[in-house]
Order: C-alpha cells, then sequence, then structure tokens
C-alpha cells in the first residue's frame, strides 16, 4: 500500500529560526514529490514539485530534497516568518496510468513565534 | 488571475437535502479532482476528472457524484447528504495529473 509519512506532526519555532521538515514514503512506481503550504482553512499552494532525478529545488526561502534511493524527502526552510505559519504537505505521485495516484502525507503543522 | 473557484465557501445543510458545490477553473485545465480533509485523516481524494465525460472514483466515493459536462466546470454533488459528509472540501486543477494543482479556497460543509 502506497504510504507518505511526515514528521514532525507539528513544529514551534522562533521567528528567524531554520527549520527541516521531513518526508518518507513508500510509492510505487515513483512518478514525482511535491510539497504544498497550506494556511489554516485555505486551499494548499504548491511549493515545489521533484521528479525521480531532482536532487534538490528551491522557491525563495523553501529548499526541497529528494533522496530516491532512500525514498526520503526533506523541506527546509531559511530565515523563518511570522507568515510561514502553516501545515506543510508532501504528496507522492505514482507513475501508473491511473488518474488517482496522489498519496498525501498527514502534513507537518508548523508555528512560528515572534 | 489564474484560479479555482469554488462555491459556496460555506455550507450548512440538514440530512437528505441534495446539494450541489460547484468548482471552475479558468486555466483551461484538463485534470480535475475533488479532495475532502478531515481532522487527522489529511486530503482524500472523492472523484477525479481527466477531461469532459471522463471522471472516475478516488479513495473515498461513496455518498457522492460529479459530473464534467465542459472543460472548466467539476460540481460535486451530494444526493443525500450524511453527518459524516461534515468536512472541508477542495476542488483542484491541472494541466494533467503530473503537474501541479491549483486548489480552491475550500468549502466548508456542516451537515446536522
Amino acid at each position: 500500500k502506497n504510504q507518505v509519512e511526515q514528521s514532525p506532526q507539528s513544529l514551534i519555532i522562533l521567528e528567524g529560526k531554520n527549520c527541516t521538515l521531513q518526508c518518507n514514503y513508500t510509492v510505487s512506481p515513483f512518478s514525482n514529490l511535491r510539497w504544498y503550504k497550506q494556511d489554516t482553512g485555505r486551499g494548499p499552494v504548491s511549493l515545489t514539485i521533484m521528479t525521480f532525478s531532482e536532487n534538490t529545488k528551491s522557491n525563495g526561502r523553501y529548499t526541497a530534497t529528494l533522496d530516491a534511493d532512500t525514498k526520503q524527502s526533506s523541506l527546509h526552510i531559511t530565515a523563518s516568518q511570522l507568515s510561514d505559519s502553516a501545515s506543510y504537505i508532501c504528496v507522492v505521485s505514482a507513475g501508473n496510468n491511473a488518474g488517482n495516484m496522489l498519496t498525501f502525507g498527514g502534513g507537518t503543522r508548523l508555528m512560528v513565534k515572534p | 488571475e489564474a484560479q479555482v473557484t469554488q462555491n459556496p465557501r460555506y455550507l450548512i445543510t440538514v440530512t437528505g437535502k441534495k446539494l450541489t458545490v460547484t468548482c471552475s477553473q479558468n486555466m483551461n485545465h484538463e485534470y480535475m479532482s475533488w479532495y475532502r480533509q478531515d481532522p487527522g485523516l489529511g486530503l482524500r481524494q472523492i472523484y477525479y476528472s481527466m477531461n469532459v465525460e471522463v471522471t472516475d472514483k478516488g479513495d473515498v466515493p461513496e455518498g457522492y457524484k460529479v459530473s464534467r459536462k465542459e472543460k472548466r466546470n467539476f460540481p460535486l454533488i451530494l444526493e443525500s447528504p450524511s453527518p459524516n459528509q461534515t468536512s472541508l472540501y477542495f476542488c483542484a486543477s491541472s494541466w494533467d495529473r503530473n503537474t501541479e494543482a491549483f486548489f480552491g479556497q475550500g468549502t466548508r460543509l456542516t451537515v446536522v
């Protein structure tokens, strides 16, 4: 069964600090891995998409890494801001012909305090 | 502005009263899907559509219907809502199943 596990479930950091969120997956065959940011009560917004051949991808202060061998990804947030407070969701896409091939992680809830 | 629009944003209804949540996208995307999000369960796919007149079940389709008569619209229909369908619903669209998905703002549904 395809699964995506995220850790930690929640995290509190001080403004200006860095943090790293983890995502482990068992999805086969692998197509791509996505990180989304979701503000409370709003729709998820895409941060990055990485395919098998990509090891790292940045979007401003967000940097995602992918290790396809160990089936792990991380999202690193640099110099956190109060607006980074949100849930971060890891989503892995399976490389089959089915249309319903997305497996969602449970998310990491990040709170940035002043 | 590229966007996915859902309506209504909030809805309280009674058990058994048919309702429709609309979803429209202005990006000419072929792939559209519906999700529900519940505490502790994350996002789960209800139905998806790979193109006009092509729809299929996701992980939790029971109690829902969809239609895709035109590319931009993908309504979610609850023929006889029940309290266990109380949830936060999201519509999403993308060029295809492998590209970035754009999500709507969500519809918070309460069935009493």
